[in-house]
């Protein structure tokens, strides 16, 4: 069956950065986009941003990138500060939005 | 952008119908026939329920559907039941690879 497993919670300080993994199984991985949408404590969900298997994008703090050869998806963000406290989902897309499959979530903290 | 408008929440009797609205602008909802809505329980990951805006994935129950008219998409639930409670939430292509939420709506079933 189709899987996102996500990396486990982070911690860290204001001003660092953080690195969250998404290793999908169960589909073809060049098929379909991986979609990063992220969810601050009590609050809604927010897009982040997405990117086809076979690319990478980089906006500001944020960075997507992907690994063809393991089908795991990477999702860097720096300069972190409180604001950036939340889960952080990966999720696989389908056409404009179409989203079929999502990680379980992984909670980054961020506190001096 | 701001996130699209959706009511905070909604409740209904098992049994009973309801509606969510989720109100948009020209450039989101009232441009692209590219409206989803998402079900999330508490701690879980969202759950898509209408693609396309009144598409059902497979394995969705044929209670949920979905409509839109102008900038204003909506969610109808029929024949509510205790399994249904839980957080709602629009969406919408906006161009450029982008997609933007609304606020979700907390459902209650009484």
């Amino acid at each position: 069956q189709v899987q996102l497993v996500q990396s486990g919670p982070e911690v860290k300080k204001p001003g660092a950065s953080v690195r969250v993994s998404c290793k999908t199984s169960g589909y073809i991985f060049a098929t379909y986009d991986i979609i990063w949408v992220r969810q601050a404590p009590g609050q809604g969900l927010e897009w982040m941003g997405k990117i086809s298997p076979d690319n990478a994008d980089f906006q500001g703090r944020l960075g997507m990138t992907s690994d063809t050869s393991t089908t795991t998806a990477y999702m860097d963000l720096s300069s972190l500060t409180s604001n950036d406290t939340a889960i952080y989902f990966c999720a696989r897309g389908r056409r404009r939005n179409e989203i079929d499959a999502w990680g379980q979530g992984t909670l980054v903290t961020v506190s001096s | 952008q701001s996130a699209l408008t959706q009511p905070a929440s909604v409740s209904g009797s098992p049994g009973q119908s309801i509606t969510i609205s989720c109100t948009g602008t020209s450039s989101d909802i009232g441009y692209y026939d590219d409206v989803s809505w998402y079900q999330q329980h508490p701690g879980k990951a969202p759950k898509l329920v209408i693609f396309d805006v009144n598409d059902r994935p497979s394995g969705v129950s044929t209670r949920f559907s979905g409509a839109k008219s102008g900038a204003t998409a909506s969610l109808t639930i029929s024949g509510l039941q205790a399994e249904d409670e839980s957080t709602y939430y629009c969406s919408s292509y906006t161009g450029s690879n982008t997609v933007i939420f609304g606020g979700g709506t907390k459902l209650t079933v009484l």
